[in-house]
């Protein structure tokens, strides 16, 4: 069961590209990392996912080595809206509601 | 579509009292789950659903049932509260678990037990 291990929190300012790096060294070969978003008062929303390499969408970025032992999402440009909660899971292909597990995320504080 | 729907959003019980948290999801999601959040924490998974009809437990059931009697609707039943339940509750839903698939989460319910 993979466990992954975050920093508890970070601090950035407006316009800084922040990563944010997560460490899941018992990964499974089926297993893919996700990343979610969480405001204060609401719930989880995801990010992005990837498998190996790096993925790229409207909001992040997601660099997986070849070992796929951590994994880091880059949030480009910060704004004082990306102020959040991120949390980094380890999303097996199948399997079952028992295995997605939510640590306590790193909390990104953007500062002025 | 709504997406997923908890009401009510705010909740105060005294010990010992019960209650039902509705869920409910416009996405035709097979899956569907409840978590709590406790301050500073991250998610905690109580109860999940693969389909109408089947339900499991997670990490921290106790103190939690639920059913699934449609598709669209999973309510998690308190039956005798207590003031370790003080928690944000969430409920999420998705097509698939796990793989390429996402979580959609319903905007929480915060409840306090006296």
């Amino acid at each position: 069961l993979a466990k992954t291990t975050q920093p508890i929190s970070m601090d950035s300012y407006e316009g800084q590209e922040v990563n944010i790096t997560c460490s899941h060294n018992n990964i499974a070969t089926n297993d893919y990392i996700t990343w979610y978003q969480q405001f204060p008062s609401q719930g989880p929303r995801f990010i992005i996912q990837g498998y190996k390499t790096k993925v790229t969408n409207e909001v992040a970025s997601l660099f997986i080595p070849a070992d796929r032992k951590s994994s880091t999402l880059s949030l480009p440009r910060v704004s004082l809206s990306d102020t959040a909660v991120y949390y980094c899971l380890v999303d097996p292909l199948s399997g079952g509601y028992n295995k997605l597990i939510f640590g306590a995320g790193t909390r990104l504080a953007v500062h002025p | 579509n709504a997406g997923v729907t908890q009401t009510p959003k705010f909740q105060v019980l005294k010990t010992g009292q019960s209650m039902t948290l509705q869920c409910a999801q416009d996405m035709n999601h097979e899956y569907m789950s409840w978590y709590r959040q406790d301050p500073g924490m991250g998610l905690r998974l109580i109860h999940y659903s693969v389909g109408a009809g089947i339900t499991d437990q997670g990490e921290v059931p106790n103190g939690y049932n639920v059913s699934r009697s449609t598709t669209e609707d999973f309510p998690l039943r308190l039956l005798s509260a207590a003031p370790s339940q003080t928690s944000v509750y969430f409920c999420a839903s998705s097509y698939e678990v796990g793989g390429t698939d996402t979580q959609y989460f319903g905007p929480g319910t915060r409840l306090t037990v006296l």
